[in-house]
């Protein structure tokens, strides 16, 4: 089955504890993506990728990173968190250029992250 | 730089009423539009796109949704709403072909369609 994992479901944690938020997909996908979404904002994307080794910010970037090391994985990483960052995350890949038909972002069920 | 509005943060129907969700944009050069829908504790499911082409879209679930250039405005419609179909819906607008080019969400709309 074609799909967006990420984990983990659930996750609280304290200010400045380091943690990462795995996102892998099976459908050999050059473009990942990872959102934030907060009431009333939508989805903000923090960085994306459009290839192995190819990373760039996008509107809301800091306190994060990523890394793009293999096609399948694309985590996001918290180095120091903060309360302000405590959201609900998305991760989504897609076909880079896709034709007509495969041109929609696929995206995981979601990481509900609380910082303390 | 570009934007989506979605004017309604929340839009009440009766099963069995025609549904609408509300969405305008602002890009520069052609949009490419989506909505998306995501159901309780789900991540967001692709439901249509306006790419080029014919103003009225179909899509996934008997949605379909109404390009107006003039208006900039990409209205998801359904003839007759199901008590399924509450879910919070997002519009967005890419500014190129690519995945990788820019695409911005609107803040979502929530749907409550009602027995």
């Amino acid at each position: 089955e074609a799909q967006v994992t990420q984990n983990p479901r659930y996750l609280i944690t304290v200010t400045g504890k380091k943690l990462t938020v795995t996102c892998s997909q099976n459908m050999n996908h050059e473009y990942m993506s990872w959102y934030r979404q907060d009431p009333g904002l939508g989805l903000r994307q923090i960085y994306y990728s459009m290839n192995v080794e190819v990373t760039d910010k996008g509107d809301v970037p800091e306190g994060y990173k990523v890394s793009r090391k293999e096609k399948r994985n694309f985590p996001l990483i918290l180095e120091s968190p903060s309360p302000n960052q405590t959201s609900l995350y998305f991760c989504a890949s897609a076909v880079y250029f896709g034709t007509a038909t495969n041109e929609k972002l696929f995206f995981g069920s979601g990481t509900q992250l609380s910082v303390l | 730089a570009q934007s989506v509005a979605q004017p309604e943060d929340q839009v009440n129907v009766a099963e069995g009423n025609p549904l609408t969700v509300k969405c305008t944009y602002s890009v520069s050069g052609n949009p490419y539009l989506f909505w998306y829908v995501q159901y309780p504790n789900r991540g967001l499911q692709f439901l249509l796109k306006y790419i080029t082409g014919d103003n009225l879209v179909k899509g996934s679930y008997g949605f379909e949704a109404e390009f107006n250039k003039s208006q900039t405005s990409f209205h998801l419609k359904k003839p007759s709403a199901l008590v399924s179909d509450s879910a919070l819906y997002f519009c967005a607008v890419r500014d190129g072909p690519a995945a990788g080019n820019k695409l911005t969400f609107g803040g979502g709309t929530r749907v409550l369609v009602k027995p």
